[in-house]
């Protein structure tokens, strides 16, 4: 079976902080990995792909642990617009046009 | 740059009624798609498309049909509504299987 797991939270954190989320992903045979970024009844839009060396976007860092099956997202300096849920995205091999979404985890950022 | 457009918006539909759901993309994409969202649950895919004139089913394909007669559109149709099928649905397209999903504000179904 073929899942990805996220803390729903809300991680609720003051400006300026340093958040970390953790995935995790079931199945080893897995292809790509994508954290997606969605505000409140809209739609998802990509953030970053994860690769396997990380890799840095500003102030957003994605990480790949293909050994632990766990995939992380770090945020610095928390503004009050990163306030959104985060999904968590896998594409397994042979799954042809499925990803699999983890169900978000919900960030505050609070003045 | 309109993007991916879905129609409606909103909607409500008695138990039975049948409905059809649009979804156009104006950035020639080959990959189109169809989710649903629920609370407390991730986006689950029920049809998508790799191709004009090619459908195949997704993760929960039961109780929808689609079609893509032109590459620019992916219809979701709703043959007979229940209940269960009141969701948030997402349309989206990608230029390629491994390509990032441009998506459709989406449309909330509430089956009564």
């Amino acid at each position: 079976r073929k899942e990805v797991e996220q803390d729903p939270g809300p991680f609720n954190v003051p400006e300026g902080a340093t958040v970390a989320f953790n995935c995790t992903y079931s199945n080893s045979a897995s292809q790509s990995f994508f954290w997606y970024r969605q505000d409140c009844r809209k739609e998802p839009k990509l953030l970053m792909s994860v690769y396997s060396s990380g890799n840095e976007d500003g102030r957003f860092t994605a990480q790949l642990n293909r050994a632990s099956q766990y995939i992380s997202l770090l945020i610095r300096d928390s503004k009050l617009s990163d306030s959104a849920t985060y999904l968590c995205v896998v594409r397994f091999w042979g799954s042809q046009g499925n990803l699999i979404f983890g169900k978000g985890t919900k960030l505050s950022v609070k003045p | 740059n309109a993007g991916v457009t879905q129609t409606p918006k909103f909607r409500v539909l008695k138990t039975g009624q049948s409905m059809t759901l649009l979804c156009a993309q104006d950035m020639n994409h080959e990959y189109m798609y169809w989710y649903r969202q629920d609370p407390g649950m991730g986006l689950r895919l029920i049809h998508y498309s790799v191709g004009e004139g090619t459908t195949a089913k997704g993760e929960v394909p039961d109780g929808y049909n689609v079609s893509r007669l032109k590459k620019q559109n992916f219809l979701l149709g709703l043959e007979s509504a229940a209940p269960s099928q009141t969701s948030v649905y997402f349309c989206a397209s990608s230029r390629a299987l491994n390509e990032k999903l441009f998506f459709g504000s989406g449309t909330q179904l509430s089956v009564l």
